[in-house]
């Protein structure tokens, strides 16, 4: 079974920073690689798919690159509305999530 | 503007029964694969069960399998989940996505699950 290793599980950045998450698989996966935004009480939100695509209407700030094995999600600059939690996902039969990073602003 | 809402969540004993609905808006939903995922509370997400367009092709966790049972009525434009033989560990917040194996692109804001006796 492909197991998914999301790091860091939690981050704190000042408002204005480059936050970057890291997501990687046991075994190669290509580019079948989602990532999600998670806030408390509002319903879960594609940020970008197939690894590097960014799902219409998500901000450019937002961004996601790799294949094969290691994954990185990154925010150029973060924003106070940019605190959630995010989970990356491998697309394909098994569907694993990460076990999500929560980012906090300083 | 696409919505998918769930119900049907609630308390239930261990052992019991649970049928959860979505209802789904603003997109043909003939065209979608569905999902249910859940979130166990203070853990992460875990994919559950998809159906494909037509309702002929279905997946489920192992964690469900044998127990849980993904439907959909494309008429009413709604999905299903029926729950059986509920587990403690079932309890979570049950979201409906849009979408099957490949990503899911709109989710609910989900019903809650309490398996508790």
């Amino acid at each position: 079974d492909i197991q998914m290793t999301q790091s860091p599980s939690s981050l704190s950045a000042s408002v204005g920073d480059r936050v970057t998450i890291t997501c990687q698989a046991s075994q190669d996966i290509s580019n079948c690689l989602n990532w999600y935004q998670h806030k408390p009480g509002i319903a879960p939100k594609l940020l970008i798919y197939d690894a590097s695509i960014l799902e219409t209407g998500v901000p450019s700030r937002f961004s996601g690159s790799g294949s094969g094995t290691d994954f990185t999600f990154s925010i150029t600059s973060l924003q106070p509305e940019d605190i959630a939690t995010y989970y990356c996902q491998q697309c394909g039969i098994s569907m694993l999530f990460g076990g999500g990073t929560k980012v906090e602003i300083k | 503007q696409v919505q998918v809402v769930e119900s049907g969540g609630g308390l239930v004993k261990p052992g019991g029964s649970l049928r959860l609905s979505c209802a789904a808006s603003g997109f043909i939903f003939s065209d979608y694969y569905m999902s249910w995922i859940r979130q166990p509370p203070g853990k992460g997400l875990e994919w559950i069960s998809f159906i494909s367009r037509s309702g002929d092709t279905k997946y489920y966790a192992d964690s469900v399998k044998g127990r849980f049972t993904i439907s959909r009525d494309n008429t009413k434009k709604s999905l299903y989940l029926q729950m059986n033989s509920l587990r403690d560990e079932d309890t979570a917040m049950y979201y409906c996505v849009r979408g099957g194996a490949r990503r899911g692109d709109y989710w609910g804001q989900g019903t809650l699950v309490t398996v508790s006796s």
